[in-house]
């Protein structure tokens, strides 16, 4: 079975500032899928990023970045330039695609950004 | 084009009742999969329905069912209701299953509480 950690719960940061989220994965399988996940206060979750298992670039969205280390099964995101709409809780989700397959999420970090 | 639609948003049961959850997803989307949120167990998931059928089930006791109709909507059921089942409920769909693509669109929630 697959697992994923997320092993900070909470995380704060000055507004214009850098944040780096940590998350481990792990899995025996070679081709799979990362995602990072934002749920803002009483709102929906969205998807902020995605990266492919066999892509060796690191997927970058605006000023959503993360690192990728395939051998270590580390997958952190970094926001750069943070922003008091990042306030939100963050979770670090898996996949091994296939029809029937399903993602497995982390427990989240609460992420506050201070003005 | 309309986001997932969750109903009721919050409700209160008492213990030993039973409760119907509803979800309208993204017009064209075939699949929504249901998740239980709570702080100390993070999001796990209950089920994936696509196209009518369950196409995968989380480790949940059998008072946890749902159902697709043939309009995509989904409504998920917990009857004899326990203390321990008070969360917020979310619905998420996708065009295709959530284990091809990874992609979910969130709705904003059902949060229950049991007393």
């Amino acid at each position: 079975a697959q697992t994923v950690t997320q092993s900070q719960p909470e995380m704060s940061v000055q507004e214009a500032e850098t944040v780096t989220l940590s998350c481990t994965y792990d899995t025996s399988e070679s081709n799979y899928y990362l995602f990072w996940y934002k749920q803002p206060p009483s709102r929906q979750m969205i998807l902020v990023i995605r990266q492919e298992a066999y892509k060796q670039q690191n997927a970058t969205e605006n000023r959503f970045s993360v690192n990728f280390q395939k051998a270590a099964k580390s997958f952190s995101l970094k926001i750069s330039d943070s922003q008091l709409g990042d306030t939100a809780m963050y979770f670090c989700a898996f996949l091994i695609t296939g029809a029937n397959s399903k993602l497995t999420f982390g427990k989240g970090i609460t992420l506050s950004v201070r003005p | 084009k309309a986001g997932v639609t969750q109903t009721p948003r919050y409700l209160i049961k008492t213990r030993g009742q039973q409760v119907t959850l509803s979800c309208s997803p993204i017009s064209g989307h075939r699949s929504v999969s249901w998740y239980q949120q709570t702080p100390g167990q993070g999001l796990q998931f209950l089920f994936e329905y696509f196209s009518e059928t369950q196409r995968n089930k989380g480790n949940f006791p059998g008072r946890f069912s749902g159902r697709q109709f043939s309009n995509s909507r989904s409504e998920m059921n917990v009857s004899t209701l326990e203390l321990g089942d008070s969360a917020l409920y979310l619905c998420a769909s996708s065009w295709l299953t959530s284990g091809t693509t990874g992609e979910l669109f969130f709705g904003e929630g059902s949060r229950l509480t049991v007393l």
